[in-house]
């Protein structure tokens, strides 16, 4: 039973235009939420979290959403660039709880076109 | 060498063979994790270790057996693995997964290919 949800597996966005990746998670003990990036051949790389006492974050172009009340949190990128293609990953975790780890989503593939 | 190191990148090997997979992590950390990605499945935690010992073993097969001689190193010692086992097997570490916000830094992975 998948705790954290990606249910979109691809995307694709105009480059300039807003990139939007959802994830959902059903364990309501968990408190902090992060997004991972990972291109081929590289191992995942830490973009943007939040924690469950606020409902956004904002890292210049990267803005994280969280619905605790939907158990749903979001990605926007904008202006989302060709650089940005590329797999990107939710992941929650319950602070306290199995020592801090974290529960990855399938992913989701951001393709940026030109 | 900074970050998170892992080697080989590549490794091929037989079901009776017997290899390691190394990673070094350069951030300072207290704990190392192994993870398991395959096609189209979420990245799926094996083993934690917090300041050298094992704190988590994620009902991994005996055929995977860890070891992490100090809090900057992790190895992963394999054996008589099987076809389903091929994968790409990530390293991360943080600098405490106990009791607070746990960012964790991935090394670049070793694609496992069991024949």
């Amino acid at each position: 039973d998948q705790q954290v949800k990606q249910n979109s597996p691809s995307l694709s966005v105009q480059e300039g235009r807003i990139s939007i990746l959802n994830c959902d998670y059903t364990n309501s003990m968990f408190d902090y939420f992060l997004w991972y990036k990972k291109y081929p051949a590289e191992g995942p790389t830490f973009l943007i979290s939040i924690s469950s006492i606020k409902d956004k974050n904002e890292d210049g172009r990267f803005t994280v959403f969280l619905n605790k009340s939907a158990k749903h949190l979001s990605l926007h990128i904008v202006p989302s660039q060709p650089g940005d293609s590329a797999v990107y990953f939710c992941a929650a975790s319950a602070r306290g709880g199995s020592q801090g780890n974290l529960i990855f989503g399938k992913g989701t593939k951001l393709s940026v076109k030109p | 060498e900074t970050g998170v190191t892992q080697t080989p990148r590549h490794l091929v090997m037989g079901m009776t063979n017997k290899k390691s997979l190394k990673c070094e992590q350069h951030l300072g950390h207290n704990a190392m994790y192994w993870y398991k990605q395959s096609a189209k499945k979420p990245l799926e935690l094996m083993f934690v270790y917090n300041f050298k010992e094992q704190t988590e073993n994620n009902s991994v097969p005996s055929r995977f057996s860890p070891e992490c001689p100090n809090s900057s190193h992790l190895f992963l010692h394999l054996h008589t693995l099987q076809p389903e086992d091929s994968a790409l097997y990530l390293c991360a570490s943080s600098q405490d997964p106990a009791g607070s916000y746990n960012e964790q830094f991935f090394g670049p992975g070793t694609r496992l290919t069991v024949l």
